[in-house]
């Protein structure tokens, strides 16, 4: 079955800095891959995603990128904000699996004023 | 969002008592999922639903039943609660179908002492 490594673990940035979190996928059908934020005490919220037909997607600061060839996908933070502190997740899943995603270990971002 | 209700909040146990999570979502949509997290392993994916009593297992189901009687309703049952299943239990609703994301539910925390 799927297995998804992230990392690293934790990551600390200064303010206004660059964040970013990797994720590499064992199996090679997998063909979404989302990114989860998780703030203390609350339940994990969809902040990203992106289909395997596409490299790259934007959202405001937030972004991903997705090399299928390497089987790894990034998620990019610019000009970090002490409000992107939280636990971000990657998952991956593929269409003919219900749905189910697995997830990676999760990375703790703490960003400082 | 998919107006999911997970119930209780919190719960406190006794090793060898069977316990049943409720999920409920109010959008009838058709995939539902059942995850346990614990740290350092993120989100791990114990049952999941396509469909009015169609079930599959996931990566940590031993110990674990659930059903789906009503398209509304995802029960998870500890059969025999112990302590290594002292977790948060997040119940998610796929709104678009497979390879689409997750909508949480607020959480679950049970201890089992």
């Amino acid at each position: 079955g799927e297995n998804v490594e992230q990392h690293p673990s934790t990551l600390s940035v200064q303010e206004g800095d660059s964040a970013v979190i990797k994720c590499t996928y064992s199996d090679s059908a997998s063909n979404y891959f989302p990114w989860y934020k998780q703030e203390l005490g609350k339940r994990p919220q969809l902040i990203i995603d992106i289909r395997s037909n596409v490299g790259e997607k934007k959202d405001q600061r937030i972004a991903v990128t997705l090399n299928k060839t390497a089987k790894h996908f990034s998620l990019h933070i610019t000009e970090t904000q002490p409000e992107d502190s939280a636990v971000y997740f990657c998952a991956a899943s593929r269409w003919n699996q219900g749905g189910k995603l697995i997830f990676g270990q999760g990375t703790e971002l703490s960003v400082k004023p | 969002d998919a107006g999911i209700t997970q119930s209780p909040r919190h719960k406190v146990t006794e090793t060898g008592t069977p316990v049943t999570l409720r999920c409920h979502q109010t959008e009838n949509h058709r995939y539902m999922y059942w995850y346990r997290q614990d740290p350092g392993h993120g989100l791990r994916l114990i049952h999941y639903s396509y469909g009015v009593k169609d079930t599959d297992k996931g990566e940590v189901s031993d110990g674990y039943s659930v059903s789906r009687s009503k398209t509304e309703d995802f029960l998870l049952t500890l059969e025999s609660a112990t302590s290594s299943q002292t977790s948060v239990y997040f119940c998610a609703v796929g709104e678009g179908g497979p390879n689409y994301g997750y909508t949480f539910g607020s959480g679950t925390r049970l201890t089992v002492v």
